[in-house]
């Protein structure tokens, strides 16, 4: 089946550092990726929306400039959540879907970014 | 998309077969209805999708009502490895552009020993 990967599974950073995670479709082609975060108890909230060779188009009250995404291939996007902040401490969760086949496919989940800012 | 409405928790005794709910009154022609779990501290996992007819996998089988406005999830067997958040999520089929899924709370399904 479709698989996903995410790294790193769990990071910790000091408050004002950058921090990337990976998202990797591994035997799939994807043109749309999907950012997610998930603060504890909480269902999965969507951030942004990746798109191969364009800009990614973010949700409301979800800052651009803080949360950089880059999707240069059919099979990696990146997120890098810049000058980190304790209130960033969250579960951050991509997305993908198969580019082949039609457009009821389901999107494939990665395991999971856990960030924790001291 | 439409909303879904589904209960906030339930219990299932392993071994036994689960049936979780989903509400889907306001759903319109082209919108499948899709099945996610969550188990703790993991990514969501695709289960099964479907669009009018009932459907079955290896996973689990999803049957829903003739009037498209709600459908259940059963699974089985259970086993306390299926404990877990289980989402009902509608989305259409736009054919390009935005797949994007939203997230309810989803049902907590507790496999009791």
């Amino acid at each position: 089946g479709a698989v996903v990967s995410q790294h790193p599974s769990w990071v910790i950073c000091k408050s004002g550092t950058s921090v990337k995670i990976e998202c990797r479709s591994l035997d799939f082609q994807a043109t749309t990726m999907f950012w997610y975060r998930q603060f504890p108890k909480q269902s999965l909230m969507l951030m942004a929306t990746s798109n191969e060779g364009s800009k990614a188009t973010y949700e409301q009250g979800v800052e651009k400039d803080k949360f950089l995404i880059n999707h240069a291939s059919l099979t990696l996007s990146t997120l890098t959540v810049t000058s980190a902040h304790p209130e960033d401490s969250s579960f951050y969760i991509c997305s993908a879907r198969d580019l082949a086949g039609g457009g009821n496919q389901p999107q494939h989940f990665g395991d999971g970014t856990r960030l924790s800012i001291l | 998309d439409a909303k879904t409405t589904q209960p906030t928790s339930m219990d299932c005794a392993e071994g036994r077969a689960a049936n979780l709910p989903c509400n889907h009154s306001t759903i319109s022609g082209n919108e499948y209805v899709y099945w996610y779990r969550q188990i703790h501290s993991q990514g969501p996992q695709y289960i099964i999708h479907g669009l009018k007819n009932n459907e079955t996998n290896e996973m689990a089988s999803l049957i829903i009502t003739e009037d498209r406005k709600s459908s259940t999830l059963i699974l089985p067997h259970a086993t306390l490895r299926d404990t877990a958040v289980y989402y009902c999520i509608v989305r259409g089929y736009s054919g390009a552009g935005s797949y994007q899924l939203t997230f309810g709370k989803g049902t907590k399904l507790s496999v009791i020993p």
